[in-house]
């Protein structure tokens, strides 16, 4: 079965530090997304990107983040001078379109945790 | 704004049958997802809701009432690995799921 692949699965990061966390989605799939998952909280949207630019972000998703597909199989998220509540569990998902196929919805991957000291 | 409400926590016997029910308020509703995670891991695929009534997948049914912002995912004979946080998810605005905290259901023997 195709899976979302995210790198690294663990990152620790000092606080003001750039962290970069890389996702490869599913190959035939067209919309990437972002979300995560504070420790004990729920699932929160953060970005979705089609076409080579963001259709959606939500109001977590400020200056200090950025995404990029800087070629045909990655999907980045960048997050700028970390504060030490971006620890979480950041998820990339991906799905086949913008109206979700009903039988398999959105992929997403493992996860990278990220812990900012 | 997106509120999404399901009960924090179950326990149920392995064999047994269990409900978990979800309530939503959204500003938009495309349809509804039911997502099963294990601690530390990605959220898994369950079912989604377009239309009102049942939807059967195996153990699995998903239930929901757009009129009343209702669902409820059906477990049957239940199994030790079932036990799991299950989350609600509303799909609404052009792409983008809100969920719920999720039900925790642990499965005794």
């Amino acid at each position: 079965e195709p899976e979302v692949t995210q790198t690294p699965s663990h990152q620790v990061t000092q606080m003001g530090q750039e962290v970069i966390l890389r996702c490869v989605p599913i190959s035939n799939h067209l919309y990437f997304y972002w979300y995560r998952q504070i420790l004990g909280q729920k699932v929160e949207f953060l970005v979705s990107f089609y076409n080579n630019e963001i259709s959606e972000k939500s109001e977590i998703f400020d200056d200090q983040f950025s995404v990029e597909r800087p070629d045909g199989s990655n999907f980045t998220l960048k997050i700028r001078s970390t504060k030490l509540e971006d620890s979480a569990m950041y998820f990339c998902a991906s799905s086949e379109g913008g109206w979700v196929h009903s039988n398999y919805g959105y992929t997403f991957g493992s996860g990278t945790r990220l812990t900012v000291v | 704004g997106q509120n999404i409400d399901q009960p924090t926590e179950m326990t149920a016997t392995e064999g047994a049958i269990v409900q978990i029910n979800c309530t939503y308020q959204t500003s938009g509703f495309n349809g509804l997802f039911w997502y099963q995670q294990h601690a530390g891991e990605a959220p898994t695929f369950l079912s989604y809701n377009v239309l009102d009534g049942l939807e059967e997948k195996g153990r699995f049914s998903s239930f929901l009432s757009r009129s009343k912002g209702y669902s409820y995912l059906l477990l049957k004979e239940l199994q030790m690995k079932d036990s799991a946080s299950y989350l609600c998810a509303v799909h609404y605005g052009n792409n983008r799921l809100a969920f719920g905290k999720g039900n925790q259901v642990v499965v005794i023997p």
